[in-house]
């Protein structure tokens, strides 16, 4: 079983419309949730960060984290073109010196 | 711009080969951590660095090795180059072990 997983895409949304990406995690002992969205050919960028089960909003991103059905998603509202990228689920647990385990990515396409 | 710096962007080694990659940490973070990412895969942790000590190591043979420096910049090291080592390679600071991670803009390494 894969340590972190998330559809590979892509997903296609319009412009304008709520994208939303979903990630499971294998470790209950998983402790902090992190969504960082890559442009092709660059580095991975921090978007959001989620400790506690529930919501966390920051500008158009919500991030939702269920630990007991070990489930966090990242909404993306008022999607734009620009938003178009790969973006990707990591997980921080203490048992593993707190390294970060990725999962695959999402490719999500916002069309205009 | 996230503070954390890498060199060089690009680089292209000979198999057999030994090359060094670089990283600037963020001011104020003292863990470090490298990641290798292959095409279309997240990102795989390697090695992650806190206060000069070596605090965890991933599925990676022993001619991948590294150092932190007094100042938390780090260098990673590979020895005998594959043609598999060709992969973009990124360095991520934090400001402690269990808090985000910050990328750097990753250096590209192609192993021909």
């Amino acid at each position: 079983q894969k340590e972190v997983e998330q559809n590979s895409g892509p997903l296609s949304v319009p412009e304008g419309a709520i994208a939303s990406l979903n990630c499971t995690y294998s470790d209950r002992g998983s402790q902090s949730f992190f969504w960082y969205r890559q442009y092709s050919g660059k580095s991975p960028e921090l978007i959001m960060f989620i400790y506690s089960n529930g919501d966390k909003e920051d500008g158009r991103f919500t991030a939702q984290l269920n630990k007991a059905s070990q489930y966090v998603s990242l909404l993306i509202r008022d999607s734009q073109p620009s938003d178009s990228a790969t973006y990707l689920c990591a997980v921080k647990v203490l048992s593993s010196n707190y390294k970060l385990t990725f999962g695959k990515g999402t490719l999500l396409t916002v069309n205009p | 711009e996230t503070g954390v710096t890498q060199s060089p962007t690009h680089l292209i080694k000979t198999r057999g080969q030994q090359v060094t990659l670089r990283c600037s940490s963020q001011s104020g973070h003292n863990t470090v951590s490298w990641y290798q990412q292959a095409l279309g895969q997240g990102p795989q942790f390697i090695f992650q660095y806190y206060r000069e000590e070596e605090n965890g190591r991933g599925n990676f043979p022993p001619r991948f090795s590294g150092l932190q420096f007094p100042n938390y910049s780090s260098e990673l090291n590979v020895n005998a180059l594959e043609l598999d080592d060709s992969a973009l390679y990124l360095c991520a600071s934090s400001r402690d072990v269990n808090t985000e991670a910050f990328f750097g803009q990753g250096t590209r390494l192609t192993v021909v």
